[in-house]
Order: structure tokens, then sequence, then C-alpha cells
């Protein structure tokens, strides 16, 4: 089974700030990695993905991940912050399974709150 | 593309009753549906997955028969929450893929509150 820690329940940070959200994984297999933001009172939306190759990955919204095999982490990264950038953001894992569909496995979240 | 929506985005009904939630895939087929559950605060929870012209499967812990999915078509899976009680108040979401290994997209949600 697959499992994803994110260890930050809250990070506040200032506008224009840089961010980095953490997330660390624990798989038997090779996995493939999701970042997900959600948004007050809405689904999920998704931020970025690693599936193979480059290890770093570039997302919607200015976002980018990089994918650390060694150290299972897929940490979350955006430069400058806005303050539209305030939401729930969910790292998430799957591996494919013998019957072929995908399950998802979702960390607990980090609330991103950028401060004025 | 891969637009995923929900129907209702929120209802509120008595306890004792059913409720039915419609998930659909606006501009693609999707060959598996995802229902979730996402407690305040807390992440989601996948309840179960289910796949169109066959039966969900249901993760442990979660009652086949209170939760019922149907996935009748490529387009549309349904979930209807039986005799709702107050403890069944929740954020449910869905979400569908094109297929193994695909990319699953999210709907909007659907926000349930039982009196």
């Amino acid at each position: 089974a697959q499992s994803v820690t994110q260890l930050d329940s809250q990070v506040p940070v200032f506008e224009e700030a840089p961010v980095e959200l953490r997330c660390n994984y624990s798989s038997s297999v090779s996995v493939y990695l999701f970042w997900y933001v959600q948004y007050p009172n809405q689904g999920l939306q998704l931020l970025l993905k690693y599936l193979s190759g480059s290890t770093l990955v570039k997302g919607i919204n200015g976002f980018e991940a990089e994918f650390n095999k060694s150290q299972t982490s897929f940490h979350l990264r955006k430069p400058s912050v806005h303050i539209s950038d305030t939401a729930e953001y969910f790292c998430a894992v799957s591996a494919l399974e013998q019957t072929g569909a995908n399950n998802l496995f979702f960390g607990t979240g980090t609330r991103l709150t950028v401060i004025p | 593309g891969a637009v995923v929506s929900q129907h209702p985005s929120r209802v509120i009904c008595k306890s004792g009753t059913s409720v039915k939630i419609e998930c659909r895939s606006l501009d693609f087929q999707a060959t598996t549906m995802f229902w979730y559950r996402q407690f305040p605060k807390k992440s989601l929870m996948l309840m179960a997955t289910s796949n169109e012209g066959s039966k969900a499967t249901y993760e442990q812990g979660v009652e086949k028969d209170k939760f019922l999915i149907n996935h009748a078509s490529l387009t549309l899976s349904t979930l209807t929450v039986t005799s709702a009680h107050p403890e069944d108040s929740s954020f449910y979401i869905c979400s569908a893929n094109r297929g193994p290994q695909e990319t699953q997209y999210f709907g909007p949600g659907t926000r349930l509150l039982v009196l």
C-alpha cells in the first residue's frame, strides 16, 4: 500500500515571498505523484503531476515540484506567492494496481495562507 | 477538456430520507469513477471505485448498502445515501479518468447536510 505524509498542516507566508509545501510518501512499488489544490467549498484542481522523466515538474499558477526518489519526497514550491494562492493543498500518490485502476492516496493537506 | 460536474452542489435533507448525487464527465468517457468523502479539515477518503456496467468496489469500512453506487454509462455515476443520518453530513467528491494510469479529474463536490 501507499501512504502520503504532509508534515505541515498550516503554512502562513507573506505575499510575494517564496513557499515550499512538503510531501513525503512511502510505497513498495513505483508511484505516480500529484499535487492538487482545493479552494473553499470547491473540488480539487490538479496543479501538477509526476509520471516519469524529468524530476522537476512545472504546473499551473507558477507552481513546481521536484521528485526525489532517494528521499521519497515531492515538495511543492512557488518563488512568489499571491493572495489568490490561499487554499488547501493536497499531495497524492498512486500506483498501478493489477486491475489497472489507479487509486489515489491523499495526504492530510496543507493550508496555505498568504498574508498581505 | 476533462471536466467533471456534480449535482446538486449542496443538499439539505431530513434524517431518514435518501439522497442521490450525480457525477458526470462532460467531455470525455470515464472508464472509472471514484467517490470520496471529505470531513471538515481532513483529507479525502476514498469510498468506492466504480467501472461502467459493473459493481462498485468499496473500501474497507464503507457500507455498500448505505452508499449505493450506480455507474450506468461512461459519463454518469450516481451515489445514493440511503436513510441518511446526521453523521452522514459531509462533502462528497467524485472523480473520473479515461482509463488506467490516467489522471483523475475531480468534480466540484456536493455538500450534504442531514438534519
